[in-house]
């Protein structure tokens, strides 16, 4: 267990609603993640963090905004919801020097 | 461009014998190669991992194999059982100088393990 807590861990929302997901982790890891699950597409790097305010994009970054103004937290936010972003959000830390990434039990969000 | 692909959607076993999961690459940059299991409405977990300058690393029942010339890595599972039935993404590291580096995963492979 590497401390990551995701919240919440299921969300439904209406399409053009903004929403944040929140990824807390108790060990204060420089290196965070978030990831998004698809059937079919395995698992796509979003956004990273490799420090408070150290922030950049990933492979499918658009759509999608961070923020992270403590250690311990990595917000993720969909600015206007659409349909293509019904997933399965996980959030990762991993430790500097070590090549694992630990992953939270993730959140679903459903866009409708 | 897929850089990392798990051709073999799903994969099914009988109980005792060997699960073989594979895996290509296409980045002779990657410098660590790593394996995760998922079940159902849980988040991955990390199962083994390799080094770009091995060619083999074993942990008890699970062995993976990397063939740089052919850009091929593989898991192997000895003896497979029901509770390792499972989704497995094989995943690589991009690492450039100093930094951490990221995980770029493949699509994954459903391995069911038969009683």
């Amino acid at each position: 267990d590497a401390g990551i807590t995701q919240s919440p861990r299921h969300k439904v929302t209406e399409t053009g609603t903004p929403v944040t997901l929140r990824c807390h982790q108790t060990e204060n890891h420089r290196y965070m993640y978030w990831y998004r699950q698809d059937p079919g597409h395995g698992l796509r790097l979003i956004h990273y963090s490799y420090g408070v305010k150290d922030t950049d994009k990933g492979e499918v970054s658009d759509g999608y905004s961070v923020s992270r103004s403590k250690t311990e937290d990595f917000l993720l936010t969909l600015e206007s919801a659409t349909s293509s972003q019904t997933s399965v959000y996980f959030c990762a830390i991993s430790i500097q020097g070590v090549a694992e990434a630990f992953f939270g039990q993730g959140t679903r969000l459903t866009v409708v | 461009d897929q850089q990392v692909k798990q051709n073999s959607p799903s994969l099914s076993v009988q109980e005792g014998r060997i699960s073989i999961l594979n895996c290509d690459y296409t980045n002779s940059m990657f410098d660590y190669f790593l394996w995760y299991k998922k079940y159902p409405a849980e988040g991955p977990t990390f199962l083994i991992s390799i080094s770009s300058i091995k060619d083999k690393n074993e942990d008890g029942r699970f062995t993976v194999f990397l063939n740089k010339s052919a850009k091929h890595l593989s898991l192997h599972i000895v003896p497979s059982q029901p509770g390792d039935s499972a989704v497995y993404f094989c995943a690589a590291r991009t690492h450039y100088g100093g930094s951490q580096g990221n995980l770029i995963f493949g699509k994954g492979t459903k391995l069911s393990v038969k009683p």
